[in-house]
């Protein structure tokens, strides 16, 4: 089984600063890893795609890049509405989430 | 307009058997490269894959869980059904259904969620 990890699990930060997630996987899984945003009460959204692709409609302040087995979620400029949490996802193998990165506004 | 909404009990017997269905809309499960999974979430915690289908009966499932999950198409109906014996309080959780194409492997349609509790 590929097994993800994430840090930091939860972080605070204020309007307009960039934030950055790191995911890790315990194999090498190429690209095949995929960014979620999770609101409270809600379902889970996908936001990037094969770890750098933004799915259409999310704004362009969110960015992913990484290959191999480390990965990183960036938020350009944090806004109110990005208050959630973030989970990576790998599907080299079946699939995996990580255990998730809370943000909040300072 | 693709939608996913998942039905089933919201509470369930220790030991008894869960059988959760997904009903979707604007796609079709007969479409060559379609699929739709299961992900579920304990309270508070942390989304965990569980099964997946695709167009061509093709069948997946977690390997921690593979011994007590069925999923099934009804592709008539529009409708992917997922059981999982031997219910336990630990699988309460939140259990969604998700859209899925077998050549780009993400998770882009989600249904709501339903709460499942499992109690005496």
């Amino acid at each position: 089984d590929i097994q993800m990890t994430q840090s930091p699990s939860s972080l605070s930060a204020s309007v307009g600063d960039r934030v950055t997630i790191t995911c890790q996987a315990s194999q090498d899984i190429s690209n095949y890893l995929n960014w979620y945003q999770q609101k409270p009460g809600k379902a889970p959204k996908l936001l990037i795609y094969d770890a750098s692709n933004l799915e259409t409609g999310v704004p362009s302040r969110f960015s992913g890049s990484g290959s191999g087995t480390d990965f990183t979620f960036t938020i350009s400029s944090l806004q109110p509405e990005d208050i959630a949490t973030y989970y990576c996802q790998q599907y080299d193998n079946l699939f995996t989430f990580g255990p998730g990165t809370k943000v909040d506004i300072k | 307009q693709i939608t996913l909404k998942e039905s089933g009990p919201t509470l369930v017997k220790p030991t008894q058997t869960l059988t959760l269905t997904c009903t979707f809309s604007g796609f079709s499960l007969s479409t060559s490269g379609v699929g739709v999974g299961w992900i579920r979430q304990p309270p508070g915690k942390a989304l965990e894959w569980l099964a997946l289908i695709y167009w061509d009966d093709d069948k997946r499932y977690s390997p921690s869980l593979k011994s007590r999950l069925t999923i099934t198409k009804d592709t008539s109906k529009n409708q992917v059904v997922l059981t999982m014996t031997n219910m336990d309080p630990v699988d309460t959780a939140t259990y969604y259904c998700a859209h899925i194409s077998k050549w780009e492997l993400h998770f882009d349609y989600w249904g709501q969620g339903t709460l499942v509790t499992v109690s005496s």
